[in-house]
């Protein structure tokens, strides 16, 4: 059974400084996937990542995908407030649709 | 503009009713999911379907079911509600055709079963 895990599940962090996030996960994956939810609201999507080594950036948030470890990590450069949500990572296998999510990681950005 | 609509946005309902949650989507896409996400916490897999005519049961489908008689509608039914269906239900559709499937959610719907 495919088991995803995020760690730390809360993180807490000054403004300017830098953090990641860790995604395990269990078996085998083609495709992993981060996702950002505000307070309140649905989940949007960040990135795709899809062979080994992918590396996606988008402002301060920079993805990286590990498939022989098994391992994604989501780094956060110089932290500002409005980073402030949870960060969910997801893996699927091709031509599977039971997409797992991890347990998110609740990011609060103090100024 | 493309997007994925719940209906409704919150429910409050007593034990034992029928309710049924709405989605729709405008985006042609063939795969559409329903999700169970309490506060702060992972989100479970209830159902999906690949296309029309299509349900397949997740985790904690048991007690709900789905249709999809048109590939823009997906509903969700809970034939007898109670308090531990209390939580968030996020729909979400995926292009199978583009190679990634990541997911487009839709703001959710808020149930309090009383």
């Amino acid at each position: 059974e495919l088991k995803v895990e995020q760690n730390p599940l809360f993180l807490s962090m000054q403004e300017g400084k830098n953090y990641t996030i860790y995604c395990n996960y269990s078996t085998t994956s083609d495709r992993l996937y981060w996702y950002r939810q505000d307070p309140g609201k649905s989940l949007e999507s960040l990135f795709v990542l899809l062979s080994n080594g992918a590396v996606k950036q988008e402002g301060r948030l920079m993805a990286s995908l590990d498939t022989k470890a098994r391992l994604s990590t989501l780094h956060i450069t110089a932290a500002v407030h409005d980073l402030s949500a949870t960060y969910f990572c997801a893996v699927s296998q091709y031509n599977n649709n039971d997409m797992r999510f991890g347990a998110g990681t609740r990011l609060t950005v103090k100024p | 503009e493309a997007d994925i609509y719940q209906t409704p946005r919150y429910l409050v309902i007593g034990t034992g009713k029928k309710i049924t949650l709405e989605c729709s989507q405008t985006m042609g896409h063939d795969k559409m999911y329903w999700y169970q996400q309490d506060p702060g916490m992972e989100l479970h897999l209830i159902h999906y379907s690949y296309g029309v005519n299509s349900t397949e049961k997740g985790d904690l489908s048991s007690e709900s079911t789905v249709s999809r008689i048109r590939t823009e509608h997906f509903p969700l039914t809970l034939e007898s509600a109670r308090p531990s269906h209390t939580s968030q239900y996020l729909c979400a559709s995926s292009d199978a055709g583009t190679g990634h499937e990541k997911l487009f959610f839709g703001s959710g719907t808020q149930l309090s079963v009383l």
